[in-house]
């Protein structure tokens, strides 16, 4: 496996509900991020982990929990989620927090 | 007024044409990106320049420091390069990238 992999591909869940999403690098990268991309809006940084620590979170609500036990992994963990959630969450890594950020194929969420 | 400006928002083509799709921003920058998302949502990284030119294939991009503009150019274009071309900078104050709302393009053959 090669690049920066996302699973799930499309998550479909209640309002009630806990699921997480997850994202692997295999790049050697030190540097990882969740984007949310609504329909026809630019991409929102949502969180940043650089060596494992997290250095920056965008007024993003308590309902998104994100998790980086180690430089290769990293995770959003989703619970009582609203449907204006609903959208593309994008991971993606780089080296160096200022160099060029390579995407994963994204997780389509859906919160009924 | 976004940081970040791309035109035309919306682009429809025929086969072989020349396209260019434009990028203007309002902040110093380290560096600017541009990158191409597929309609699966998968983004990937075409170009990242700071001066000058660069080309790839069939697609060119190029800046003006000065002018504070980039373009995007592709030449022969084919159905495979309907995409969504986004436009980002990486701004001197830090290392977040500022995002272009993006151009849909369509490539009828």
């Amino acid at each position: 496996e090669t690049g920066v992999t996302q699973t799930p591909r499309h998550l479909v869940m209640g309002m009630t509900n806990k699921k997480s999403l997850k994202c692997e690098q295999h790049l050697g990268h030190n540097a990882m991020y969740w984007y949310k991309q609504s329909a026809k809006k630019p991409l929102e940084l949502m969180f940043v982990y650089s060596l494992e620590e997290r250095v920056e979170n965008n007024s993003v609500p308590s309902r998104f929990s994100p998790e980086c036990p180690n430089s290769s992994h990293l995770f959003l963990h989703l619970h009582t989620l609203q449907p204006e959630d609903s959208a593309l969450y994008l991971c993606a890594s780089s080296q160096e927090r200022a160099y060029e950020q390579y995407f994963g194929p994204g997780t389509r969420l859906t919160v009924t | 007024k976004n940081e970040v400006e791309q035109s035309p928002q919306n682009l429809t083509a025929q086969e072989g044409e020349f396209i260019t799709i434009n990028c203007s921003y309002s902040v110093g920058i380290s560096a600017l990106h541009w990158l191409q998302q597929h309609p699966g949502g998968g983004i990937v990284s075409l170009f990242m320049l700071s001066s000058g030119k660069k080309k790839h294939g069939r697609l060119i991009a190029t800046i003006n420091i000065q002018e504070k503009h980039s373009s995007l150019h592709i030449t022969a274009s084919h159905p495979r390069d309907s995409a969504v071309y986004i436009c980002a900078v990486s701004p001197d104050s830090n290392y977040q990238l500022i995002w272009g709302a993006g151009t849909k393009l369509i490539i009828k053959p």
